[in-house]
């Protein structure tokens, strides 16, 4: 069974662009969360998606959005990027929304 | 407001040494927990949970203790090995389901 899959592994943006990173979970589960992990304030949550719907929201601005399609798989954008946007994005997929499995990551730097 | 806590950044032991990593969460009501693994560049890989009836749960060389009266939780790795040298985060689920509430982590050296 594969595993949460995320693309891209790297991204180098600049100030004020935006970005999209996507995320396939693993087969079955129609749970999707984004995370941002940071050394400064570790990993922090940003939203969950069940079934196509925002479940919960983490306290993000909102210039950063997601969304879940039909099969599942989630794309999360960050608009006007920031310099301190910089971090690693993980996604982690659940069948029910507990025991949650992570992707490897797109590692996002912002120059 | 909600937060989960480790007391130690950093772990070092012996090879074959047992480790323990301690946590402790705030949020009384939470009732289901979660250990990850983070080696360096791959996300958090799931080591073993506990729901908040259960006082221990075991898997292969870790074992999980959960003290509700304390609020504090802690994972053990027997006979620990290089390939165990990593991040540790204890992680609860909120009661929404779906967001997890990670500690800061510990990060675990092994000495061979």
């Amino acid at each position: 069974k594969a595993g949460v899959t995320q693309t891209p592994r790297y991204l180098i943006k600049t100030r004020g662009q935006q970005v999209t990173l996507s995320c396939s979970p693993i087969s079955g589960h129609r749970s999707v969360s984004w995370y941002q992990q940071t050394p400064g304030q570790g990993l922090q949550f940003l939203f969950e998606y069940f079934s196509e719907t925002q479940r919960n929201k983490g306290n993000f601005p909102g210039r950063f959005s997601g969304r879940q399609f039909s099969n599942s798989r989630s794309e999360m954008n960050v608009s006007t990027l920031e310099l301190g946007d910089s971090a690693l994005y993980l996604c982690a997929s659940s069948s029910l929304g507990e025991k949650l499995f992570f992707g490897s990551g797109t590692q996002l730097s912002v120059l | 407001g909600e937060s989960v806590g480790l007391h130690l950044p950093t772990l070092s032991v012996q090879e074959g040494d047992n480790s323990i990593i301690n946590c402790a969460y705030s949020n009384s009501a939470s009732d289901y927990f979660i250990w990850y693994k983070q080696e360096s560049g791959k996300g958090p890989q799931f080591i073993i949970d506990i729901r908040s009836n259960m006082d221990k749960r075991q898997g292969q060389r870790v074992t999980v203790l959960l003290n509700k009266t304390v609020k504090h939780l802690s994972l053990q790795i027997a006979a620990t090995q290089p390939g165990d040298s990593a991040v540790y985060f204890c992680a609860e689920i909120s009661k929404e389901g779906g967001k997890l509430i990670f500690g800061q982590g510990t990060e675990l050296s092994v000495k061979p």
